[in-house]
């Protein structure tokens, strides 16, 4: 079955670096989100990107946040300048449709910045 | 925005027995309601889920009921075995998905 592929699964920065996560949704998939998940706390929505543009963005998707999906199968999220409150699981997911499909996630990438 | 809240918080069960786990929405507009399961170290997982045209849906040993009316829904499992163990996030959109905080569910042998 297709999943959606994250990397890497644990990133390690410094306060104040740029940090670029990686993902490659399922191939035929649409819709592609970022969630975020502070340890032990629910899963939080970010950003979902359609049509190479961002679609909807939550209140913790500041300018530091960035999307792009450089090329046809990569989806990414940059961190420009990490804080400390910042580490966390992020989740990307993709879906065929938006609304009443289901999102697949990928397993995440951990981030930690110290 | 869309507001999930779920319950309980954690829920111990001997294997054989049922788990049950209640959410509530918010959003009157809210059509689409996904149940996800996460074990350690791994992303959500899509069990089951159900359209608001549907009261009731059954998979197996689990099954989710939806009351549009006073916007509840539930997830029941039924002979609950050890590798029923993980998280579990109900879910909810009408445009976006927004999750409740999330069950921890042990099975106890």
């Amino acid at each position: 079955e297709p999943e959606v592929t994250q990397t890497p699964s644990h990133q390690v920065t410094q306060m104040g670096q740029e940090v670029i996560l990686r993902c490659v949704p399922i191939s035929n998939h649409l819709y592609f989100y970022w969630y975020r998940q502070i340890l032990g706390q629910k899963v939080e929505f970010l950003v979902s990107f359609y049509n190479n543009e961002i679609s909807e963005k939550s209140e913790i998707f500041d300018d530091q946040f960035s999307v792009e999906r450089p090329d046809g199968s990569n989806f990414t999220l940059k961190i420009r300048s990490t804080k400390l409150e910042d580490s966390a699981m992020y989740f990307c997911a993709s879906s065929s449709t938006r609304g009443d499909s289901p999102l697949h996630f990928g397993n995440g990438t951990r981030l930690t910045v110290t | 925005g869309e507001n999930v809240e779920q319950h309980p918080s954690t829920l111990s069960v001997q294997e054989g027995d049922s788990a049950v786990i209640k959410c509530t929405y918010s959003d009157s507009a809210s059509n689409y309601f996904p149940w996800y399961k996460q074990e350690l170290g791994k992303g959500p997982q899509l069990i089951i889920d159900i359209r608001s045209n549907v009261g009731e849906k059954k998979d197996q040993r689990i099954a989710v009921t939806l009351n549009k009316t006073a916007k509840h829904f539930s997830l029941h499992i039924t002979e609950t075995q050890p590798e029923d163990s993980a998280v579990y996030f109900c879910a909810a959109t009408g445009y976006k998905l927004s999750f409740g905080a999330g069950t921890t569910v042990t099975v106890r042998a």
